[in-house]
């Protein structure tokens, strides 16, 4: 039980092109489904909070007009990089929460942008 | 900030118990310890969480010392596949939002 699927696990794209990100918890209803990246040789860094059929909350100093995070039901959140570039190129997690304070992350999506 | 610190890297010899610390003496009295993993290029993997009490499942056991300023995570019978890196976690007060740390670089060495 508790799993949590990403799409696509990868993803190369030109600079300048959006980019959309899909997570899905498949066996549970989430509450609240979390957006996180990751630089190599890094820790994980909390971006968004969202929650079903709400606005999502940005942490300090991520740009909400560049990374869209659409909550449109209980199953599956979406995560739009919005005029990708370069530096924008990451491990892009997101965790899903049902009832309880327990998350369970998705196996990531690498993003690369030329 | 995240509210836990452990060690940047720790080496277990394949066969043995390897075991993992963790301060959190800022955590408060009803907020859950989580231990998560992540094996490279994956997203983390969930392994145990505990409160007060000491607590066992199939993949590993937590202890938590009395004061709940510190515990340590067991696995007791490393292998080379439980090479990861460790979080333990103590979620943003009255949120549910994890700050992950540096985590322990655990290697696991035939």
């Amino acid at each position: 039980g508790a799993v949590v699927s990403q799409h696509p696990s990868w993803v190369i794209c030109k600079s300048g092109t959006s980019v959309k990100i899909e997570c899905r918890s498949l066996d549970f209803q989430a509450t609240t489904m979390f957006w996180y990246r990751q630089f190599p040789k890094q820790s994980l860094m909390l971006m968004a909070t969202s929650n079903e059929g709400s606005k999502a909350t940005y942490e300090q100093g991520v740009e909400k007009d560049k990374f869209l995070i659409n909550h449109a039901s209980l199953t599956l959140s979406t995560l739009t990089v919005t005029s990708a570039h370069p530096e924008d190129s990451s491990f892009y997690i997101c965790s899903a929460r049902a009832q309880q304070e327990t998350q369970y992350f998705g196996p990531g999506t690498r993003l690369l942008v030329l | 900030d995240a509210k836990t610190t452990q060690p940047t890297s720790m080496d277990c010899a394949e066969g043995r118990a390897a075991n993992l610390p963790c301060n959190h003496s800022t955590i408060s009295g009803n907020e859950y310890v989580y231990w998560y993993r992540q094996i490279h290029s994956q997203g983390p993997q969930y392994i145990i969480h505990g409160l007060k009490n000491n607590e066992t499942n199939e993949m590993a056991s937590l202890i938590i010392t009395e004061d709940r300023k510190s515990s340590t995570l067991i696995l007791p019978h490393a292998t080379l596949r439980d090479t990861a890196v460790y979080y333990c976690i103590g979620p943003a007060s009255g949120t549910y939002k994890y700050i992950f740390g540096t985590g322990t670089r655990l290697k696991v060495l035939a």
